[in-house]
């Protein structure tokens, strides 16, 4: 099983919509969780953490299920400028701070 | 609002040369990290270090690779005898601590001939 798994995609939606991306992490042991967007060619940019209780910025939405190991992203309403590529990072809580990365979901939206 | 800065922003080497790239992370940052992207892959770990020493490094990071944070800014990534498959995009990144989002740098562009 792969440390950080995520569906490739990519998903193709109207503006507007709301999408859903799950992710699902190897490490029961893992404590710290996060999603990141990446344009292309550009560096990761933080877009969230993810916290055991859930949390909300604006119009997205993240959530975390330790006893399934997956965390989600809800995007609402989406926007032309949230097209990019998702990456959830996760670390697994070796001791030394190491930091894992999903291959990430493409997301394109369409006007 | 503070950054993580990179630079070059490309270097191009021939095979076999030794590279450095540079960073200077956020100022008030106590862990630094590597990481690589080959074109079309994944982001993928190399090492993050802290209290000057690394505290942990990926099977990536072999005995080519070494870092240094030769003054209290700087953290570089050296590069010895460079080779084809080492062509990608490094970034550097910074937390304030290690559990805490890190803050990416715009990376390097290295390509190997």
């Amino acid at each position: 099983r792969k440390e950080v798994e995520q569906d490739p995609g990519p998903f193709n939606v109207p503006e507007g919509a709301t999408v859903a991306f799950n992710c699902t992490y190897s490490n029961s042991a893992s404590q710290s969780f996060f999603w990141y967007r990446q344009d292309c060619r550009k560096e990761p940019k933080l877009l969230m953490s993810v916290y055991s209780s859930g949390n909300e910025d604006g119009r997205f939405t993240a959530q975390l299920n330790r006893a399934s190991q997956y965390i989600s992203l809800l995007i609402r309403d989406s926007k032309l400028s949230d097209s990019a590529t998702y990456l959830c990072v996760v670390n697994p809580r070796t001791g030394g701070f190491k930091t894992i990365f999903g291959a990430g979901t493409r997301l394109f939206v369409k006007a | 609002e503070p950054e993580v800065t990179q630079t070059p922003s490309h270097q191009v080497t021939q095979m076999g040369q030794e590279v450095i790239l540079r960073c200077v992370p956020i100022s008030n940052h106590l862990y630094f990290y590597w990481y690589r992207q080959i074109l079309g892959q994944k982001v993928e770990f190399l090492v993050s270090f802290y209290n000057n020493e690394i505290s942990e490094k990926s099977e990536i990071f072999d005995d080519q690779f070494s870092v240094e944070r030769p003054d209290g800014s700087n953290f570089t990534l050296k590069i010895r005898s460079t080779k084809l498959e080492d062509s990608a995009m490094y970034f550097c990144a910074s937390s304030e601590e290690g559990e805490l989002p890190q803050h990416f740098g715009d990376g390097t562009r290295l390509s190997i001939l």
